[in-house]
């Protein structure tokens, strides 16, 4: 079952936030996170586990919640690098295969 | 360490041909992922392989297309009598368990 993001497309300034969802029909295992820059391949950026933790790097951090089998992506004081096409990834057991979410397409303005 | 390769980059066919792609995963990675990705779109899984075995392959069409792992040598995504409908970026990713690094992917026209 494929995830569902939202948004689709989210347009932002320099310094400003975003979010980015991901929600399953199904009960997950793990989540991660990628970013696709136009005419590149997904760049992997995070996975997060069962067990609800958060993580991040820089000012790009992941939550994972397990009951409402969910997964956040927040991207604080954007910049201009941020631009591109963010993926969530979804596995439902620990030895299955990932399924991809559309897509939400990130754009950052000067 | 290398990353995952995968050739050509680049790959135009006349309708009818067939198109091979190789993906080569990164070392010690035993399972190996197919996408395809039509412009402007997301990625829609293919095939899910380990070595010398197909693991998931919902996402093949049942026609034309095949991929194999084998125990020597890179994955092979092979794609018969092509249409114009093939015309793709086809992404191979490997993983050690999970989260999976992605290969430069490899463009499919059709012509």
């Amino acid at each position: 079952q494929q995830p569902v993001q939202s948004p689709q497309a989210v347009i932002l300034r320099e310094g400003e936030d975003a979010v980015i969802n991901c929600s399953s029909s199904k009960a997950l295992y793990s989540v991660h996170w990628y970013r696709q820059k136009h005419g590149e391949a997904p760049v992997f950026l995070m996975i997060l586990l069962k067990g609800g933790e958060q993580k991040g790097h820089d000012k790009i951090s992941a939550s994972f919640n397990e009951k409402k089998q969910q997964s956040s992506l927040y991207l604080t004081a954007s910049q201009l690098s941020y631009s591109g096409t963010y993926f969530c990834g979804t596995e439902n057991t620990n030895a299955g295969k990932s399924t991809f979410g559309d897509g939400t397409t990130l754009t950052v303005k000067p | 360490n290398a990353g995952v390769m995968q050739n050509p980059r680049h790959l135009v066919r006349r309708r009818g041909q067939e198109a091979r792609l190789r993906c080569s995963p990164m070392k010690g990675h035993s399972h190996v992922y197919w996408y395809r990705q039509l412009p402007e779109e997301g990625l829609k899984f293919m095939v899910y392989l380990q070595k010398e075995n197909i693991i998931d392959e919902s996402g093949m069409p049942k026609e034309r297309f095949s991929a194999e792992f084998p125990k020597e040598g890179p994955s092979i995504l092979r794609i018969q009598q092509v249409v114009r409908g093939d015309s793709a970026a086809y992404f191979c990713a490997s993983s050690p368990s999970g989260f999976q690094y992605f290969g430069p992917g490899t463009r499919l026209t059709v012509t």
